[in-house]
């Protein structure tokens, strides 16, 4: 079954600091690939978009994520955490040329000041 | 920058009440969606609208949901009976449509308790 997974449920880190959110995928073939950021009370926003070509793709915010087909990751980082973006984080997968979204259970990350 | 709307932002009501929620998707977006999130649980897909018919739903899309988009902006999600197990986060998505119809845009969510 086409999945994703995010292994950690709680992240903090301190600002400044940097940060990785892991997210690994099970599909048949490459699927496209997302980060969300949701923000209390807020909506679901699109950080970045994988669907095929450079592996490292570039979103807004000062983040980015890197996709591995060796290791089915797709792991979203920042170089230096802000206070504003604790949130809650979701990977999302969707099979390719589809359009039913699949969550990951999502990471929530604190940040320290 | 256009955006998904959603209202109300919490509604609360009775075991077998029926609901109404309601969406503004973006303007020139063809898609519709709605999906759920039980506290504690994943984000679900519910179903997806284009041209005015379901195009995919889920198996938690029973009966007891239904989709209609009444005029030229609205999108609204009906409960007929509700349980106590639809108490959930309610986001409505749109997307511009093929071949980007994967791209979703959410809106804020609608909070759902049934008591």
């Amino acid at each position: 079954a086409q999945s994703v997974t995010q292994p950690d449920i709680h992240i903090t880190v301190s600002e400044g600091a940097s940060l990785e959110l892991r997210c690994n995928y099970s599909y048949g073939a490459t699927p496209y690939l997302f980060w969300y950021v949701q923000s209390p009370g807020q909506g679901l926003q699109l950080l970045l978009k994988y669907f095929s070509g450079d592996t490292l793709v570039q979103g807004i915010k000062g983040f980015e994520a890197e996709f591995k087909r060796s290791q089915s990751s797709f792991n979203l980082r920042k170089p230096s955490v802000h206070w504003s973006d604790a949130a809650e984080y979701f990977c999302v997968g969707v099979a390719g040329g589809g359009n039913k979204l699949t969550f990951g259970t999502g990471t929530q990350l604190k940040v320290e000041l | 920058e256009p955006e998904v709307t959603q209202t109300p932002s919490h509604q609360v009501t009775q075991m077998g009440q029926e609901v109404i929620l309601r969406c503004v998707p973006i303007s020139n977006h063809l898609y519709f969606y709605w999906y759920r999130q039980i506290l504690g649980q994943k984000v679900e897909f519910l179903v997806s609208f284009y041209n005015n018919e379901i195009s995919e739903k889920s198996e938690i899309f029973d009966d007891q949901f239904s989709v209609e988009r009444p005029d030229g902006s609205n999108f609204t999600l009906k409960i007929r009976s509700t349980k106590l197990e639809d108490s959930a986060m309610y986001f409505c998505a749109s997307s511009v449509g093929h071949p980007k119809a994967y791209e979703q845009y959410f809106g804020p969510g609608t909070r759902l308790t049934v008591t």
